[in-house]
């Protein structure tokens, strides 16, 4: 089965410390995509960052960094120094083939002063 | 460059109506995806279709809800007679026809959403 798997309805972190949001993923393509995404409430979909299946660099944007472990399948998204606007919902989404783009349930992250 | 546009962003509709969701892909962008995000759940895709044609539909349901792409103008998103539980963030992305030397080949694009409730 290709799918993508948040554990973590909902997290918790105190401003200004890091934060590791869970993803892993299941697909037998070869070449497939990693996404990360924030939600804020005003509902739009933000593009955080990006890890292709044959990257062997784990991708950095900024405060976000994507742990890419492809054995493990796994693609956890880590913020560090958190701030009080990073209160969001997060996705992360997994583009198989050219057209195939599949999300997770989300985890709800919540960074308390 | 203007990115994916949707409209409206809200629409509120009664019971029986029916909501018509439009959706302008990226400049350059032939492909576009439908998908629908139902409160505290992730995004599910409903269709992707390329100009006058559909592609895949698998994720529509079989009954109300049609989309198109003509040749001229945005792609529709049509859901008749609406029932509460389509009450739903409706969102669309595009891609270009071919891979691109971006950060994905095959990247969506998406729209900031067109948010329904049905009463």
């Amino acid at each position: 089965a290709q799918k993508i798997t948040q554990t973590q309805p909902g997290m918790f972190v105190q401003e200004k410390e890091a934060v590791t949001l869970d993803c892993t993923y299941d697909t037998s393509d070869q070449s497939y995509g990693l996404f990360w995404y924030k939600q804020p409430s005003s509902g739009e979909m933000i593009f955080l960052i990006y890890q292709g299946s044959y990257d062997e660099q784990n991708a950095t944007e900024g405060r976000y960094s994507l742990n890419f472990q492809k054995a493990r399948k796994s693609a956890n998204l880590v913020i560090s120094a958190s701030q009080l606007g990073d209160s969001a919902m997060y996705f992360c989404a997994m583009r198989l083939n050219n057209n195939d783009m599949r999300f997770g349930a989300g985890t709800r992250l919540t960074v308390k002063p | 460059n203007a990115g994916v546009m949707q409209n409206p962003r809200h629409l509120v509709r009664r019971r029986g109506q029916e909501a018509r969701l439009r959706c302008s892909p990226m400049k350059g962008h032939s492909h576009v995806y439908w998908y629908r995000q139902l409160p505290e759940e992730g995004l599910k895709f409903m269709v992707y279709l390329q100009k006058e044609n559909i592609i895949d539909e698998s994720g529509m349901p079989k009954e109300r809800f049609s989309a198109e792409f003509p040749k001229e103008g945005p792609s529709i998103l049509r859901i008749q007679q609406v029932v509460r539980g389509d009450s739903a963030a409706y969102f669309c992305a595009s891609s270009p026809a071919e891979p691109t030397s971006g950060r994905d080949p095959y990247e969506q694009y998406f729209g900031p959403g067109t948010r329904l409730t049905v009463t």
